[in-house]
């Protein structure tokens, strides 16, 4: 059974903290992907990686970074959180090319405050 | 313009009933077409693709109109459950646009 999952299912920041979210994916996939999803905006794409070390910007990566060291890991930062980025963050992995299923995580919850 | 609209929903329908979703991308470059169905509180999950010649699963029927750059879903027979929001996906490379999706109550 294919799987993605993420560090933490809830997650309570205070302003200014540097936050960690993980991602791993046991598909042996490329590509993976980190979105943000809130009410009425829909799922929106933060960053996406298609490779080891690769990186590409997304619709909306104004205070976040990401990093990806190993295949099956994709890790969101956010530098400096702030409140306007609470949201559920969702990660997502598919095989290459835009033809393919993507798997999600569960998703996390992070609250800043 | 959004890159991808849906109906704005909520679609609340008995039990039984055939409801039909609309989708229209704005891009004509976009290739890949899916259906995405996300239960409240979980990540989405692929329902079908979408296929130009139109395609069936059982109760779901999804077709593609390029000329148009529209997408629908016909669903038959709702059950209690296939209450969810449902997710009009578009692609043209290695990236994915979601829209923001129709929410579907199936009502007993």
């Amino acid at each position: 059974d294919v799987k993605v999952t993420q560090s933490s299912r809830y997650l309570v920041k205070r302003t200014g903290e540097k936050v960690f979210l993980e991602c791993v994916q046991d598909m042996d996939h490329e590509n993976m992907f980190w979105y943000r999803q809130d009410p009425g905006l829909g799922l929106r794409l933060i960053y996406f990686s298609y490779d080891v070390k690769m990186k590409e910007k997304g619709d909306i990566p104004e205070g976040y970074s990401v990093s990806r060291e190993k295949k099956e890991r994709f890790s969101l930062i956010l530098e400096s959180a702030s409140t306007n980025q609470t949201s559920m963050y969702l990660c997502a992995s598919s095989r290459p090319g835009g033809n393919y299923e993507q798997y999600f995580g569960p998703g996390t919850r992070l609250t800043v405050t | 313009r959004k890159e991808v609209e849906q109906d704005p929903g909520p679609f609340n329908v008995p039990e039984g009933a055939t409801v039909a979703f609309n989708c229209t991308y704005s891009n004509s470059a976009s290739q890949s077409f899916f259906w995405y169905r996300q239960d409240c509180r979980k990540e989405p999950k692929l329902l079908m693709s979408v296929y130009s010649s139109g395609n069936e699963d059982g109760r779901f029927t999804a077709q593609l109109n390029r000329a148009s750059q529209y997408i629908s879903l016909l669903i038959r027979d709702s059950k209690l459950s296939d209450s969810a929001t449902y997710l009009c996906v578009v692609s043209g490379g290695q990236n994915f646009v979601f829209g923001p999706g129709t929410r579907l109550s199936v009502l007993p």
